[in-house]
């Protein structure tokens, strides 16, 4: 069966600091990639998709990254993080564009 | 643009009881439709779907109706069990456009079953 991993699953970090967020999918190949994120009191915006090694679209412009590294790896960055950058990051994945899209258990990140 | 919008930011409803969750979207190319339950501190998990070609689809205690000519879709739970106390995510997908791959959430609905 498929699993999704993601860490950590919190991080309190100063304004100004750097972030790495990773997520790794098992049991499947290929499979299409998401970064999403939750701020306090808004429904699930989405960041950044992948459906390949190497190919990320961005939808949000900010100043977030995100790479695809290996064919089950996708990692969130940022090289100075903003005040505004907190809230809930939630990695997911999905096979094809009419299956649900599965999530991990999400990183809560609080910029101070 | 809000292309996908859950007008109610809460619903409270007794145990044993229909719960009724309604979502509206505004994108006709929208072809895939689907309910997501989520609890604090957790990431979401899919509930239903629906494709476009249905106007109804049943899991169990959970419902999915679609009305394309509205552009409205619902989820209906019945029994409703304090259990299913979680925010509730409508989301939709479509194929065209170059964008196959994005779901796009409403900003989700805080159901409360009372026990």
């Amino acid at each position: 069966s498929q699993t999704i991993h993601q860490w950590p699953a919190t991080l309190v970090q100063p304004v100004g600091s750097p972030l790495s967020l990773e997520c790794t999918v098992e049991g499947t190949s290929n499979p299409n990639l998401y970064w999403y994120r939750q701020a306090a009191g808004r429904g699930l915006q989405l960041l950044f998709y992948s459906v390949g090694i190497g190919q990320i679209s961005s939808e949000v412009p900010q100043n977030l990254s995100a790479s695809r590294p290996q064919d089950r790896q996708f990692i969130l960055s940022s090289k100075k993080l903003l005040l505004s950058d907190s809230g809930f990051y939630h990695c997911a994945w999905r096979k094809s564009y009419n299956s649900p899209l599965h999530f991990g258990n999400g990183t809560r990140l609080t910029v101070t | 643009d809000q292309q996908v919008k859950q007008n109610s930011p809460s619903l409270s409803v007794q145990e044993g009881r229909i719960s009724i969750l309604n979502c509206d979207y505004t994108n006709s190319m929208f072809d895939y439709f689907l309910w997501y339950k989520k609890y604090p501190a957790e990431g979401p998990t899919f509930l239903i779907s629906i494709s476009s070609i249905k106007d109804k689809n049943e899991d169990g205690r959970f419902t999915v109706f679609l009305n394309k000519s509205a552009k409205h879709l619902s989820l209906h739970i019945v029994p409703s069990q304090p259990g299913d106390s979680a925010v509730y995510f409508c989301a939709a997908s479509r194929r065209s456009g170059g964008s196959n791959y994005k779901l796009t959430f409403g900003k989700g609905t805080l159901l409360t079953v009372n026990p």
